[in-house]
């Protein structure tokens, strides 16, 4: 059972255009979500997280929305740069679980 | 600053030989640890997590094992490794208590053949 869905496996986008990464949960206890990037053969680095109080975070070109009514999160690039080409993973967990699970990936590509 | 170390980076290890994979984290005491393994075409899987020395949980169930010898040290093992052990590992720590952001090592990667 995937409790953490990134169904976008790859996506294109023109540099300087924003790039929307989606990412949908199940499991309701889920209180803390994160963003992390990573280039191949590398550790993940980690981006942006948001937790439920909230229902966005900014950090610099990123930003990340939480609707929790729909049990959702994206994460949008604005504006996309060609360094930006990554896997990019969302990760959620429950308070006090000590446990992260993670999605699938989806694989950007920022075209120059 | 806190850091994290994985060693080997690469490793190509026969079917049926023992590994051991080591992970230490420098600037933080009694983090939580975590091993990941993500595999071809596949997302990050929680393998094991400790959040002591000498406390591990596992996760999936394998021919793998972790072991805390030491706060900051973190160890993955196989006494016979299987083809489909094939992939690249991760080591990720986080605070106790704190944000609960994971951060993770460089990463090994491992071909049995």
């Amino acid at each position: 059972d995937q409790q953490v869905k990134q169904n976008s496996p790859s996506l294109s986008v023109q540099e300087g255009r924003i790039s929307i990464l989606n990412c949908d949960y199940t499991n309701s206890m889920f209180d803390y979500f994160l963003w992390y990037k990573k280039y191949p053969a590398e550790g993940p680095t980690f981006l942006i997280s948001i937790s439920s109080i909230k229902d966005k975070n900014e950090d610099g070109r990123f930003t990340v929305f939480l609707n929790k009514s729909a049990k959702h999160l994206s994460l949008h690039i604005v504006p996309s740069q060609p360094g930006d080409s990554a896997v990019y993973f969302c990760a959620a967990s429950a308070m006090g679980t000590y446990k992260y699970i993670f999605g699938t990936g989806t694989r950007l590509k920022v075209l120059a | 600053s806190q850091t994290i170390h994985q060693w080997p980076a690469t490793l190509v290890q026969p079917v049926g030989s023992p590994l051991s994979l080591e992970c230490t984290v420098e600037g933080t005491s009694n983090p939580n640890l975590y091993w990941y393994r993500q595999a071809a075409g596949r997302g990050l899987q929680l393998l094991f997590y400790s959040v002591g020395i000498g406390q591990i949980s596992s996760e999936v169930p394998q021919n793998l094992s972790a072991s805390r010898p030491q706060d900051r040290q973190f160890i993955l093992s196989s006494k016979k490794l299987l083809l489909s052990d094939s992939g690249f590992y991760l080591c990720a720590w986080s605070v106790i208590g704190g944000e609960e952001t994971q951060y993770f090592g460089p990463g090994t990667r491992l071909l049995v053949l």
